[in-house]
C-alpha cells in the first residue's frame, strides 16, 4: 500500500519568500502525482498534476517536480503572498485510481 | 469542465439519527465515486470506492454497514450515516472519476461538514 509523507507539517514566512514543500512516498510504481491546496474548512483545489513521464509541471508562480527514482515530489511556490496561506496536500495513486493523501503542510505567509 | 458537487454542505443532527449526504458530477459521467473523510487538522483518509451499478468496496476499519453508500447512476452517489453518534462528526469529501479521464484523475467535491450532537 502506498504511504505518503509530507516535510514540514507547518511552515511560516515572510511575504515575498520562495518557498519549496517535499512530498515522498513509498510505492515508485505511479502514473501520477497530485498537488491540492485546501483553505480552511473548504474542499480541495487541484493545483498539478504531473504525469509519471514529466519530471515537472508550472502553473504561475507554481513549479511542481516529481522524481519517480527517488520517490519524492517537491512543490516550489516562488514569491509567496498571504494568499498562499493554505494546508497543501500531496497525493499518490496506488493499486489503480485510489489516491492516498501525505498529512499535508500547513503554510502561513505573513504581510 | 468535470465539476462535481455534494449537498449538503453542512448538517447538524442529534445523536441516532441518519444523514444521507449527496455526490454528483456535473458535467461528466463518474463509472468510479470515492468517499473520504477528514478529521480537523489531518489528511483525507479514504473510506470507500463504489463503481456505478455494484456494492462499495470499504477500507479497513469503515463499518460498511454504518457508513451506506449507493451509487445508482453514472452521476450521482449517496453517502448514509446511520445512527450518528459524536464521533461521526467529521468533514466528508467525495470525489469522481472516468476512465475516459487521462490516468483515472479524480475530482472532488466541495465536502460536507457534519455535527452529531
Amino acid at each position: 500500500k502506498q504511504e505518503v509523507t509530507q516535510i514540514p507539517a507547518a511552515l511560516s514566512v515572510p511575504e515575498g519568500e520562495n518557498l519549496v514543500l517535499n512530498c515522498s512516498f513509498t510505492d515508485s510504481a505511479i502514473y501520477n502525482l497530485q498537488w491540492f491546496r485546501q483553505d480552511p474548512g473548504k474542499g480541495l483545489t487541484s493545483l498539478l498534476l504531473i504525469q509519471s513521464s514529466q519530471r515537472e509541471q508550472t502553473s504561475g508562480r507554481l513549479n511542481a517536480s516529481l522524481d519517480k527514482s527517488s520517490g519524492r515530489s517537491t512543490l516550489y511556490i516562488a514569491a509567496s503572498q498571504p494568499g498562499d496561506s493554505a494546508t497543501y496536500l500531496c497525493a499518490a495513486p496506488w493499486a489503480g485510481n485510489m489516491l492516498t493523501f501525505g498529512g499535508g503542510t500547513r503554510l502561513m505567509v505573513k504581510p | 469542465g468535470a465539476v462535481v458537487s455534494q449537498h449538503p454542505s453542512w448538517v447538524i443532527c442529534k445523536s441516532g439519527t441518519s444523514v444521507k449526504i449527496e455526490c454528483r458530477s456535473l458535467d461528466f459521467q463518474a463509472t468510479t465515486m470515492f468517499w473520504y473523510r477528514q478529521f480537523p487538522k489531518q489528511s483525507l483518509m479514504l473510506m470507500a470506492t463504489s463503481n456505478e451499478g455494484s456494492k462499495a468496496t470499504y477500507e479497513q476499519g469503515v463499518e460498511k454497514d454504518k457508513f451506506l453508500i449507493n451509487h445508482a447512476s453514472l452521476t450521482l452517489s449517496t453517502l448514509t450515516v446511520t445512527s450518528a453518534h459524536p464521533e461521526d462528526s467529521s468533514f466528508y469529501i467525495c470525489s469522481a472519476s472516468q476512465r475516459a479521464f487521462s490516468y483515472n484523475e479524480q475530482f472532488f467535491g466541495p465536502g460536507t461538514r457534519l455535527t452529531v450532537l
